[in-house]
């Protein structure tokens, strides 16, 4: 079955540092893939879409990569903020369904 | 125009009532989903409108979850006969067509007592 993992632990970084996100993905071939931000209490909100033909997308400090090969995506920050803290979720496309399917997510903390 | 609204924003029950949750979309766009969101966990589909298309209702995990959208409006999501274990939040989100990008709503809390 289609599987996505996002590591479950809490990432801690120091203001200024880069933060890197993975997102891991099974039994599936996305044509793209999506990342969220979700603050406590909120919706997601979207931040990022990386086709299957792009190595990588930039939106300001934000940086992700897609390796189709080893099926993989990494998300990060650079120059990080506490103001980033939140938690992070990645939605692969579910393979010609129209509905995304999105990973447990990882949160992250920056420290001042 | 203004994001996607829910309401309420917060709603308590007790076990075995029936709730009915709103959700406004995005003016404009024609697929719309609900999800629903246990603490701590991930984001659980529930049921997905495109347009005029027979809802793909995949995600519902019993009969006593519905819902309903007349055209590319609002659409309302109802649980009969509350139990304890669907206390969560739920979230609606539209996007422009099927596939693309979501936007979500700030969601509904739901307490069942």
């Amino acid at each position: 079955s289609q599987k996505i993992e996002q590591n479950s632990e809490a990432l801690n970084i120091q203001e200024g540092k880069t933060a890197t996100l993975t997102c891991n993905y099974t039994n599936y071939s996305p044509a793209y893939l999506q990342w969220y931000r979700q603050d406590p209490g909120r919706g997601p909100v979207f931040l990022l879409l990386i086709r299957e033909n792009e190595k990588e997308k930039r939106k300001e400090r934000l940086k992700v990569t897609f390796d189709t090969t080893l099926k993989q995506s990494l998300f990060h920050i650079t120059a990080s903020q506490p103001a980033d803290s939140a938690t992070y979720l990645c939605a692969p496309e579910s393979g010609g369904s129209y509905i995304p399917t999105f990973g447990r997510g990882t949160s992250l903390i920056v420290h001042p | 125009g203004a994001g996607v609204s829910q309401s309420p924003s917060n709603k308590v029950t007790e076990k075995g009532k029936d709730v009915e949750l709103r959700c406004d979309p995005i003016s404009g766009h024609t697929a719309l989903y609900w999800y629903r969101q246990r603490l701590g966990q991930g984001l659980e589909f529930l049921i997905y409108f495109q347009g005029n298309s027979a809802p793909d209702k995949s995600g519902l995990p019993s009969d006593r979850f519905s819902a309903e959208r007349t055209g590319e409006s609002v659409s309302t999501l109802t649980i009969q006969r509350t139990q304890q274990e669907d206390s969560a939040v739920y979230l609606c989100a539209s996007s422009r067509i099927g596939g693309e990008t979501q936007y979500f709503g700030p969601g509904t809390r739901l307490l069942v007592l």
